[in-house]
């Protein structure tokens, strides 16, 4: 069973189209939820933690957000340069030391 | 640039040789994870050192993987035999402490198994 899920999968906006993508987990007692940012053939740039529900971060068009089940990115008026893949990890439970992956949303912006 | 390097950047193998990578993560960093990552997934865990020590690894890491961090300093994987398969990206990361602490990830390394 996926702990993470990500959606969508793919998201192609114009050049000043906000929208939202979702990370969900299954994982218990969550000790922190990451996004990072990856670039084509690049290794992931982190962007957020979040570690309790209510909590929100922003980085320029960026903004995390946390619930119980769920994390959002907000993205806002984006611009091409924000194409990217997006992904969220959140440590595995049972007090391992794994960071579990989402498949990620490849956000495509077109001008 | 996180501070983290991975050489080689790209690495074109035949099918059974042997291939070896290194990892040099911030240098305050006690721990330094590896993972693998296919076309359209995200990052997988496979190994992870807190300082000299290997601490925990992945079902993925078949006998044919092995990886160590001599002095708790730089990183190497090395993969025996390798096969089709095999072809990923492998990424290096490190964070100062726990799994809570944020990891950064180097540039990774391309490896096509021919």
């Amino acid at each position: 069973e996926d702990q993470v899920t990500q959606s969508p999968e793919a998201l192609r906006l114009q050049e000043g189209e906000s929208s939202s993508l979702n990370c969900s987990y299954t994982v218990s007692g969550l000790r922190g939820l990451f996004w990072y940012r990856q670039d084509p053939g690049k290794g992931p740039e982190f962007l957020f933690t979040l570690y309790s529900a209510g909590e929100e971060k922003e980085k320029e068009r960026l903004k995390a957000t946390l619930t119980k089940k769920e994390s959002f990115l907000h993205i806002t008026a984006p611009k091409p340069e924000d194409s990217a893949t997006y992904l969220c990890a959140v440590p595995l439970q049972g007090g391992s030391e794994k960071l579990v992956f989402g498949k990620g949303t490849k956000l495509t912006v077109n001008p | 640039d996180t501070g983290v390097s991975q050489d080689p950047r790209h690495k074109i193998t035949k099918r059974g040789q042997n291939v070896t990578f290194r990892c040099d993560p911030i240098s305050e960093h006690n721990r330094l994870y590896w993972y693998r990552q296919t076309l359209g997934q995200g990052p997988e865990f496979l190994t992870y050192f807190q300082n000299e020590a290997q601490l925990e690894k992945s079902r993925l890491l078949s006998d044919r993987f092995s990886a160590e961090r001599p002095k708790g300093s730089f990183s190497t994987l090395e993969i025996q035999r390798t096969e089709q398969g095999d072809s990923a990206m492998y990424l290096c990361a490190s964070t100062r402490g726990a799994v809570t602490d944020t990891q950064y990830f180097g540039p990774g390394t391309r490896l096509t198994v021919l």
